[in-house]
């Protein structure tokens, strides 16, 4: 079965500090997709990141990276010079098949001021 | 990016009725949506795949006749809650995917609450 756990329920970061979320997931497709993606309080969820698994490289976005480690399953988030705009849930999920999408339980990031 | 824009944002009704959410797909064509249920503080439990033209699949657990949807069109996907009850009080969120990306678009959501 495919799972994906987020071991964070919450994290705070001082605004302008880094900050890396967690996430690890399971799936025995060979060919997969890893994304991050971000709830605000206005509960629209848009796309923060996305990693092919067949890359090595740890893709980027900004502000937004990951560490990807392929053989221990685990797909982090880091957020660096955090914002305010950057407090929301956070949801990490797994892609294979047909948009056979997994998420995890998601971590509520807050960033102070 | 792709827009996928849902109504009602916000919805009240009173035990018994029957409510219809709509999901859009505004700037691109979506053969397939899917249907989401977020609990408070909770992730999100996919409860069906919507397909353009056919009927949609249900994941174990959610009652087919409860949660009827229709996807008519290339840009619509509806979910209607019948007989709601205030245990369907919920989040209900649509998503559509765009080409072999795997990326999904969401829709803002539609808050049920059954009174």
């Amino acid at each position: 079965a495919q799972t994906v756990t987020q071991s964070q329920p919450e994290m705070s970061v001082q605004e302008a500090e880094t900050v890396t979320l967690s996430c690890t997931y399971d799936t025995s497709e060979s060919d997969y997709y890893l994304f991050w993606y971000k709830q605000p309080p206005s509960r629209q969820m848009i796309l923060v990141i996305r990693q092919e698994a067949y890359k090595q490289q740890n893709a980027t976005e900004n502000r937004f990276s990951v560490n990807f480690q392929k053989a221990a399953k685990s797909f982090s988030l880091k957020i660096s010079d955090s914002q305010l705009g950057d407090a929301a849930m956070y949801f990490c999920a797994s892609f294979s098949g047909t948009y056979k999408y997994i998420f995890g339980t998601g971590t509520r990031l807050k960033v102070l001021a | 990016g792709a827009v996928v824009s849902q109504h009602p944002s916000r919805v009240i009704c009173k035990s018994g009725t029957s409510v219809k959410i709509e999901c859009r797909s505004l700037d691109f064509q979506a053969t397939t949506m899917f249907w989401y249920r977020q609990f408070p503080k909770q992730s999100l439990m996919l409860m069906a795949t919507s397909n353009e033209g056919s009927k949609a699949t249900y994941e174990q657990g959610v009652e087919k006749d409860k949660f009827l949807i229709n996807h008519a069109s290339l840009t619509l996907s509806t979910l209607t809650v019948t007989s709601a009850h205030p245990e369907d009080s919920s989040f209900y969120i649509c998503s559509a995917g765009l080409g072999d990306t795997g990326e999904l678009f969401f829709g803002e959501g539609s808050r049920l609450t059954v009174l």
